[in-house]
């Protein structure tokens, strides 16, 4: 079965650090994905982590563990366009289809 | 530019009146993915296809047809549309199964049911 979860909402000020966490139950799971999605918008690509640790990506960093079956997307330096959605995906091996959950609203404020 | 593109963006219609939502990728990209987004529930797919005639169902693929007669096109039907299809529509595309390839998605269909 596929089960996952990430906070719904969370709220930081301009300039500060923010962890956004993952847990998910995927049956073949063969590595996480992180998608921002603004209001009206696409999601777009933010980073993949297919082994476990840190991949680093700019302002944007995103950890997995496996024995855990845990990741976060972390953010630096928080700017007012980073309000967004923003989702993790886990991947599993037969289908190769993102899951994506409900994703965590973001909102960043002066 | 790279990029998907989904016709129509909105549409608003009846009941039980065939529709379909078109979509199409110009970076030659094998594996094509429809998705749903509606409020509390995220992002679920719909269908999938990993190659040219070759396309599977997703979580949610009840009242809904595909198909993938070209690499660049992957099509969405609606047979006999009914509400509970309202819903903001995405089409995905990616370069092939690896998952480290990153999903490239159009800009949405917003698709209203009477």
């Amino acid at each position: 079965g596929q089960s996952l979860e990430q906070p719904s909402e969370v709220t930081a000020v301009e300039g500060a650090i923010v962890q956004i966490n993952c847990t998910y139950q995927t049956s073949g799971f063969y590595g996480l994905s992180w998608y921002q999605q603004h209001d009206g918008g696409a999601p777009t690509f933010l980073s993949y982590n297919g082994l476990d640790g840190l991949e680093e990506t700019g302002r944007f960093s995103s950890f997995l563990s496996r024995s855990d079956s845990y990741g976060y997307l972390l953010l630096q330096e928080l700017q007012m366009k980073d309000s967004a959605s923003y989702f993790c995906a886990p991947m599993d091996t037969g289908r190769r289809a993102l899951t994506f959950g409900s994703g965590t609203r973001l909102q960043v404020q002066p | 530019e790279a990029q998907v593109t989904q016709n129509p963006r909105y549409l608003i219609t009846v009941t039980g009146k065939k529709l379909t939502v078109t979509c199409s990728q110009n970076m030659n990209h094998e594996y094509m993915s429809w998705y749903r987004q509606d409020p509390g529930l995220g992002l679920r797919q719909i269908y999938y296809s990993m190659n040219v005639e070759v396309t599977d169902k997703g979580d949610v693929p009840e009242g809904y047809k595909v198909s993938r007669k070209e690499k660049r096109n992957f099509p969405l039907i609606l047979e006999s549309p009914s509400p509970n299809q309202t819903s903001l529509y995405f089409c995905a595309s990616s370069r092939d199964r690896a998952s480290n390839q990153p999903q490239h998605f159009g800009d949405g269909t917003r698709l209203s049911i009477l």
